[in-house]
């Protein structure tokens, strides 16, 4: 199985701050790469796609980058709304896809 | 609008049976792949398996490969997820998600989740 290792776990920041979350994958997987924001009780949110496309209706304040096993989520301007807790997932072959473990965003 | 309606919450005794259900409307269910994401309380999301409607091709992961059963009903335009015998480690949300694009993309359009909890 591919692994996926988002660092950090959790974070702290305050509204305004520019936020950069990692995540690396334990082979390459070109730009199958998709970000996700979840809050408590509720579904996943699609954020990106192909590593650093932005999911229709997403605030231009989340950007993606990367390529190959090291990949960044990006929030320009944090928001109150987006505390909350960002997975990645690849999906380069059905190795399975996989999820990182996840880094909880927090109000400092 | 585009979406996904899961079926409620359920409470099961181990080695019962169960299906749950993800309804669709908004757009033709028989050309989007549907997979299914395990959640456990507090923990993670887990790729479970997904499956073309069209024409009922299946893949799964390892991990779930046995232990669950993928399937749809292109009439009704719903997926399910079925387990023949519970386990208590099967207490989880389990959430249906449409492929955004083909049968390699991310998911785009997610289901509310439904909650298992598996208890004697």
């Amino acid at each position: 199985d591919i692994q996926m290792t988002q660092s950090p776990s959790t974070l702290s920041a305050s509204v305004g701050d520019r936020v950069t979350i990692t995540c690396r994958a334990s082979q390459t997987i070109t730009t199958w790469l998709a970000w996700y924001q979840q809050k408590p009780g509720k579904a996943p949110k699609l954020l990106i796609y192909q590593a650093s496309s932005l999911q229709s209706g997403v605030p231009s304040r989340f950007s993606g980058s990367g390529s190959g096993t090291e990949f960044t989520l990006t929030i320009s301007s944090l928001q109150p709304d987006d505390f909350a807790t960002y997975y990645c997932q690849q999906y380069n072959s059905y190795s399975p896809w996989t999820f990182g473990q996840g880094t909880k965003v927090e109000i400092k | 609008e585009v979406q996904l309606v899961q079926s409620g919450a359920e409470v099961k005794k181990p080695g019962e049976s169960l299906k749950i259900s993800c309804k669709a409307s908004g757009y033709r269910f028989t050309t989007y792949w549907i997979g299914w994401v395990r959640q456990m309380p507090g923990k993670g999301l887990e790729w479970m398996g997904i499956i073309y409607p069209g024409d009922s091709d299946t893949t799964y992961s390892p991990s779930f490969q046995g232990q669950v059963t993928i399937s749809a009903d292109k009439s009704i335009s719903t997926a399910y997820l079925q387990w023949n015998s519970l386990k208590a480690s099967d207490t989880a949300t389990y959430y249906c998600a449409r492929l955004r694009r083909g049968s390699r993309d991310a998911f785009d359009i997610w289901g509310q989740g439904t909650m298992v909890t598996v208890s004697s």
